[in-house]
């Protein structure tokens, strides 16, 4: 039962175009959601965060975009460049779990490919 | 700047064997926690951690073991190891204040066979 879906396994995008990745979740209790970002053989990196009481987040060339109604999130990349390659995850975070703590919900993933 | 470090990168242990799965963070984080990510699939929390002494399990905790006697320190036991413990185990830190972002490490590579 996946509470968080990255429906597309991967994106291929040309340089200097915008990249889209997509999450879906089910959990109406998320109240928090982050893109982590990873290259092969490497952690997870944080890349942006937002909210559930806003409905967009920019930092730089990323803009998390968070439509509650839909349960639906989106990273956007503008411009994507080379370096931009790598899986991107989407992750939830839930309510208050106990012991002091809370648990972050993952996707599967989106392997972004960005083409010279 | 070393952040989260894990050892070791790679291991291959036959079924039965045990081993430990080490992780230490110079950031005096609070939490904690060991993460699998099994191939095409997100990643799944086995145990946490919220200070010295204080452990909880996750969401796949079976077959794991872990102790938090410092808080640097957060190492993950693998008892009567099993191929389905094959995966890449990633251990996190985070400070508090509830805004989810974790630290990595590099992540250690553990196939069973």
């Amino acid at each position: 039962d996946q509470q968080v879906k990255q429906n597309s396994p991967s994106l291929s995008v040309q340089e200097g175009r915008i990249s889209i990745l997509n999450c879906d979740y089910t959990n109406s209790m998320f109240d928090y959601f982050l893109w982590y970002k990873k290259y092969p053989a490497e952690g997870p990196t944080f890349l942006i965060s937002i909210s559930s009481i806003k409905d967009k987040n920019e930092d730089g060339r990323f803009t998390v975009f968070l439509n509650k109604s839909a349960k639906h999130l989106s990273l956007h990349i503008v411009p994507s460049q080379p370096g931009d390659s790598a899986v991107y995850f989407c992750a939830a975070k839930g309510e208050y779990s106990g012991a002091g703590s809370y648990q972050l919900t993952f996707g599967k993933g989106t392997k972004l490919s960005v083409i010279p | 700047n070393a952040g989260v470090t894990q050892t070791p990168k790679f291991r291959i242990l036959k079924i039965g064997q045990s081993m430990t799965l080490q992780c230490a963070q110079d950031m005096n984080h609070n939490y904690m926690y060991w993460y699998r990510q099994d191939p095409g699939m997100g990643l799944k929390l086995i145990y946490y951690s919220v200070g010295a002494g204080i452990t909880d399990k996750g969401e796949v905790p079976n077959g794991y073991n872990v102790s938090r006697s410092t808080t640097e320190d957060f190492p993950l036991r693998l008892e009567l190891a099993a191929p389905s413990q094959t995966s890449v185990y990633f251990c996190a830190s985070s400070g508090q204040g509830g805004t989810g972002e974790l630290f990595f490490g590099e992540g250690s590579r553990l196939t069973v066979l």
